[in-house]
């Protein structure tokens, strides 16, 4: 059981180029999130799924994109990044609204 | 606007004392607060966990403390070891159930650290 993996690790962009960041559970768990965190910030919500189809806006969603492929996978895409868009990338998934949110390992990504 | 603060960035505390960690919280009426521990190069971890009918949670060395009057929670470590040494995010969680989803609204962190 691995819960929730993200790919890559890191990685390392030019600005203005694109890259889609990848996040699958094995939980079946229904609502899925994307966060960033920023040094001395707590996560901050990119983006949610609240379930299969649906996406929504979370707190800072600008200059992102989603796409919820299926229960299992939610994926992040950055069309044109940005010096600003530095940041560590966590996804998050829960099972209920009730329920605590479990975490993927996170990804680096680094904006030049 | 619900809002999360934890003001000590850092705490250090020697091995076998007590840690306590604070967190402050605004708006809150059916919140339910989290700990998350996070290690580097990982994604956080769930500690422990308290409603907001409560006003203590404990789970072995770890005992959550909710003031609702102060509108503050503390999280206790007694005794802390090395293994602690973390960044610790107090949450505010709010299940929105017309939205069908649950937002987590985070502090910045404390990183603790345990000295032998």
């Amino acid at each position: 059981n691995a819960g929730v993996t993200q790919t890559p690790k890191f990685q390392v962009l030019k600005t203005g180029q694109s890259m889609t960041l990848q996040c699958a559970q094995d939980m079946n768990h229904n609502s899925m999130y994307w966060y960033r965190q920023d040094p001395g910030m707590g996560l901050r919500l990119i983006y949610y799924s609240a379930s299969e189809g649906t996406t929504d806006k979370g707190e800072v969603p600008n200059g992102y994109n989603v796409s919820r492929l299926n229960k299992r996978e939610f994926s992040l895409r950055l069309e044109s990044a940005a010096p600003s868009q530095t940041s560590v990338y966590f996804c998050a998934s829960t099972r209920t609204v009730t329920e605590t949110q479990y975490f993927g390992p996170g990804t680096r990504l680094l904006v030049l | 606007d619900q809002q999360v603060k934890q003001n000590s960035p850092s705490l250090s505390v020697q091995e076998g004392r007590i840690s306590i960690l604070n967190c402050d919280y605004t708006n809150s009426m059916f919140d339910y607060f989290l700990w998350y521990k996070k290690y580097p190069a990982e994604g956080p971890t769930f500690l422990i966990s308290i409603s907001s009918i409560k006003d203590k949670n404990e789970d072995g060395r770890f005992t959550v403390f909710l003031n609702k009057s102060a509108k503050h929670l503390s999280l206790h470590i007694v005794p802390s070891q090395p293994g602690d040494s973390a960044v610790y995010f107090c949450a505010d969680n709010l299940p929105m159930f017309s939205g069908g989803y649950n937002k987590l609204i985070f502090g910045a962190g404390t990183r603790l650290a345990v000295h032998p």
